[in-house]
């Protein structure tokens, strides 16, 4: 449907495993984003990366890594995670603020989480 | 603190009527974008609408538009004809040019369509 893919759709994973997540976006924007959405809350900003270099972090625990090979790619990396953090991670892509458009994001269809 | 606030946990509307969605924020900035999404069940968030600040003019894009009250810090989304296809959460969200690159969403409102 849009520009923004990411993979896997659906993941299962105990409180030791370690897995990640992937996002890629074919829309030539630079900046890239990862959401946490929970039922009944905002959607909450986790990460922020402008043309690979991470410019938010808004007080995700460390068992959260984020990575940005690329302007294209960006990675969530998960250890030891616990039940609450079962969510939908959504990433999203916009153009760099400053470059004239209207900076809208695009996101992605997410990742359902469920960790046991 | 920059907060977007949607009053109505979930709204429905007949087929074919017309439905408005309420959307508050609280901000200090005079100069910031506003933004309507569209998340259908198990699928991906899309956007309906956008609006810049300084523009009087309300957006519109086909059956979608806004009510832009600046003064009141309100932007409600109007949604005329309602189709079936139109049932989704739909989410307002605000950002700055001041901000970055962040982006404040509202906790959603979930629309039935009847038909």
């Amino acid at each position: 449907e849009t520009g923004v893919t990411q993979t896997p759709r659906h993941l299962v994973m105990g409180m030791t495993n370690k897995k990640s997540l992937k996002c890629e976006q074919h829309l030539g924007h630079n900046a890239m984003y990862w959401y946490k959405q929970s039922a009944k809350k905002p959607l909450e900003l986790m990460f922020v990366y402008n043309f690979k270099e991470q410019t938010e972090n808004n007080s995700v625990p460390s068992r959260f890594s984020p990575e940005c090979p690329n302007s294209s790619h960006l990675f969530l990396h998960l250890h030891t995670l616990q039940p609450e953090d079962s969510a939908l991670y959504l990433c999203a892509s916009s153009a760099r603020s400053g470059q004239g458009a209207l900076e809208t994001q695009y996101f992605g269809p997410g990742t359902r989480l469920l960790v046991l | 603190a920059q907060t977007v606030t949607q009053s109505q946990p979930e709204m429905s509307v007949q087929e074919a009527e017309t439905v408005t969605l309420s959307c508050t924020y609280d901000t200090s900035e005079s100069d910031y974008y506003l933004f309507w999404y569209k998340q259908p069940p198990s699928r991906q968030m899309i956007l309906v609408i956008r609006q810049e600040a300084y523009k009087q003019q309300n957006a519109t894009e086909n059956r979608f538009s806004v009510n832009f009250q600046k003064a009141a810090k309100s932007f409600s989304l109007k949604i005329s004809d309602s189709q079936l296809g139109d049932a989704a959460m739909y989410f307002c969200a605000y950002r700055t040019r001041n901000t970055g690159n962040q982006f404040y969403f509202g906790t959603g409102t979930s629309l039935t369509v009847i038909p």
